[in-house]
């Protein structure tokens, strides 16, 4: 299966700021997705990421929040922009490689915003 | 400090127990399921899977169940261990789309 490297691992920010998180796959994959993971609970998704066109955002996520990037099929980023402390969760990066089943997920980005 | 987990439901067993883990989906168009286990400051760990069209799957030490007829999905895990304690979390997809998330359960194995 697909092996991730997301950065950074975690960050403490200030309020007002923005964060971009990175996701690098070691392979070409087919689609590739963010999910927030809020303190003590299940994982949500933000978007799909689209290579070469604009993200899609599931309810309740704006890109002018979290604008994402995908640039090829290999590497991902999700910007966490004008960070408020109800912000500080775990962002996922996960990937689905054509052909396979399954779906793999980084280690996450642990975000706390002061 | 971080409350991770004190959201959600709670299995505890002794060690050498069967556990079995329990999820609901509400989308009956899904037709791929995962289950995922999460330990502390990871990301989800994929353990088994699922597709529609089948109604039992066995892995190591572990079997998935698929009930469509009432949209149930639930996880063995046999002689549970205490390398076992994590969240599990259910997940499904429709056409390998998006992949959406159930509540999650944590698993308690006490020695």
């Amino acid at each position: 299966s697909a092996v991730i490297s997301q950065k950074p691992s975690r960050d403490i920010c200030q309020r007002g700021t923005s964060l971009t998180i990175q996701c690098q796959v070691d392979s070409q994959v087919t689609m590739m997705f963010w999910y927030r993971q809020q303190p003590g609970q299940s994982l949500t998704l933000i978007a799909t990421a689209n290579q070469g066109s604009e993200a899609t955002y599931e309810s309740g996520f704006v890109i002018d929040k979290f604008p994402i990037s995908r640039p090829n099929l290999t590497f991902s980023t999700l910007t966490v922009s004008n960070m408020s402390p109800e912000d500080s969760s775990i962002y996922l990066c996960s990937v689905r490689a054509q052909g396979a089943d399954g779906y793999t997920f980084g280690s996450g980005t642990r975000l706390t915003v002061v | 400090g971080e409350s991770v987990g004190l959201h959600l439901p709670t299995l505890s067993v002794q060690e050498g127990d069967n556990s079995i883990i329990n999820c609901a989906y509400s989308n009956s168009a899904s037709d791929y399921f995962i289950w995922y286990k999460q330990e502390s400051g990871k990301g989800p760990q994929f353990i088994i899977d699922i597709r529609s069209n089948m109604d039992k799957r066995q892995g190591q030490r572990v079997t998935v169940l698929l009930n469509k007829t009432v949209k149930h999905l639930s996880l063995q895990i046999a002689a549970t261990q205490p390398g076992d304690s994590a969240v599990y979390f259910c997940a499904g997809a429709t056409g390998f789309q998006k992949l959406v998330f159930g509540t999650g359960t944590r698993l308690l194995v006490s020695p």
